[in-house]
């Protein structure tokens, strides 16, 4: 069975800061694995898709990597700005579901 | 783009009745639905994907005559939580894949703004 692990679980930085967010996964045998960004109260916004075969998507400020051997995939958020607060949520994607990790909740103070 | 919507977006109820949670796919068709429940700092968990014109295939540990799934059409699936109780209380999300998407695992998926319930 699928674990997705988030670390950190909490992360407060203070505004313009680079941040890394983390996650493992068990099972390597993926389809794709997502990023997405959960507001207070709210469904989830995706940030990032990764396919199985690529390395690495880019969105503006958002760059996330997947390693799938390594079973990791890190995203990356450049100039971080107070609206990046929210969780952030790492779902790996299988033939016909998607595991969730418990999300990273970031604080960007101005 | 694509939108999901869940309505209503919050429901309080009082213990031993029933609710239902509504998911439309607005602008596309979905043959797949998926219902997630996260509780307070926890992950998403799937509960039960649905199906339109079939029956949903629930997860391990999910009672299916507790929480009924109906998708009618291919726009609109329900989620009927049946004799709720307080336990039940969580939020609950569900997304839709596109008829037309990707085959090879959830390459679209699009999220509705999720289900508030709480059960006195």
């Amino acid at each position: 069975k699928q674990e997705v692990t988030q670390i950190p679980a909490a992360l407060s930085v203070p505004e313009g800061e680079n941040l890394v967010l983390n996650c493992s996964f068990t099972d390597s045998a993926i389809y794709n694995l997502q990023w997405f960004r959960q507001d207070p109260g709210k469904g989830l916004t995706s940030l990032l898709l990764i396919q199985s075969s690529q390395r690495e998507q880019t969105s503006g400020r958002l760059n996330a990597s997947l390693d799938k051997s390594s079973g990791r995939s890190t995203l990356y958020i450049a100039a971080s700005q107070p609206g990046d607060s929210a969780t952030y949520l790492c779902a790996v994607g299988g033939y016909s579901t998607l595991t969730f990790g418990k999300g990273t909740m970031l604080l960007v103070s101005p | 783009g694509a939108v999901v919507s869940q309505h209503p977006s919050w429901v309080i109820c009082k213990s031993g009745t029933s609710v239902k949670i509504e998911c439309r796919s607005l602008d596309f068709q979905a043959t797949t639905m998926f219902w997630y429940r996260q509780f307070p700092k926890q992950s998403l968990m799937l509960m039960a994907t649905s199906n339109e014109g079939s029956k949903a295939t629930y997860e391990q540990g999910v009672e299916k005559d507790k929480f009924l799934i109906n998708h009618a059409s291919l726009t609109l699936s329900t989620l009927t939580v049946t004799s709720a109780h307080p336990e039940d209380s969580s939020f609950y999300i569900c997304s839709a894949r596109p008829t037309s998407g990707g085959v090879r695992g959830l390459e679209t998926q699009y999220f509705g703004p999720g289900t508030r319930l709480l059960v006195l």
